[in-house]
């Protein structure tokens, strides 16, 4: 089974600052996905960031960045330009690529409380 | 456009009633879930459908049943409530083969069993 791990419970930044959140998983799958989802005081999971696992380039959304090491099992999320509207938890997901039955479900870490500092 | 909407937001239950947690989307997906969010922890799965008539369990299936007639709705029932439901559900829905599977979340209900 995978599992995903944050080994991060909270952070804080200063508004406008750069910061960096933590996801190391577990698999021995070679062709998955990864996520980071947000989920604001509202409590909607919303989706940060995708990255498939066969892409060697890191994906980006805007200000959002993922540094994702294949080898070590790694996924780092970096926010850059912290914005008071980015305070949130955010989840790192885990999904494997074989459509099987019952593959397509997410495994979530625990979260990262990301308190941005005006 | 609506997405994934469940119901109610909020509800408070005595030890051993029942309830279902509705939930309904209207993007045409075929995969729905539900998951529950304990405090502090991330979510975890409770029930999957992949299809109208077709549902499986879980990581975390026990005290729910779930069905599954319409591609649209997806309620999960509660049976005996017990103080170990208390929690926040949150349905999902993704459509196979398109945008790499990315889930979409509904906003919630929030359970509390007394």
């Amino acid at each position: 089974a995978q599992t995903v791990t944050q080994s991060q419970p909270e952070m804080s930044v200063q508004e406008a600052e750069t910061v960096t959140l933590s996801c190391t998983y577990d698999t021995s799958e070679s062709d998955y996905y990864l996520f980071w989802y947000k989920q604001p005081p509202s409590r909607q999971m919303i989706l940060v960031i995708r990255q498939e696992a066969y892409k060697q380039q890191n994906a980006t959304e805007n200000r959002f960045s993922v540094n994702f090491q294949k080898a070590a099992k790694s996924f780092s999320l970096k926010i850059s330009d912290s914005q008071l509207g980015d305070a949130a938890m955010y989840f790192c997901a885990y999904r494997s690529a074989i459509s099987n039955f019952g593959n397509e479900k997410l495994t979530f870490g625990t979260g990262t409380r990301l308190t941005i500092i005006p | 456009n609506a997405g994934v909407t469940q119901t109610p937001k909020f509800r408070i239950l005595k030890i051993g009633q029942s309830m279902t947690l509705q939930c309904a989307q209207d993007m045409n997906h075929n995969y729905m879930y539900w998951y529950r969010q304990d405090p502090g922890m991330g979510l975890k799965l409770i029930y999957y459908s992949v299809g109208a008539g077709i549902t499986d369990k879980g990581e975390v299936p026990n005290g729910y049943n779930v069905s599954r007639s319409t591609t649209e709705d997806f309620p999960l029932r509660l049976e005996l409530a017990a103080p170990s439901q208390t929690s926040v559900y949150f349905c999902a829905s993704s459509y196979r083969g398109l945008a790499k599977n990315i889930q979409y979340f509904g906003a919630g209900t929030r359970l509390s069993v007394l």
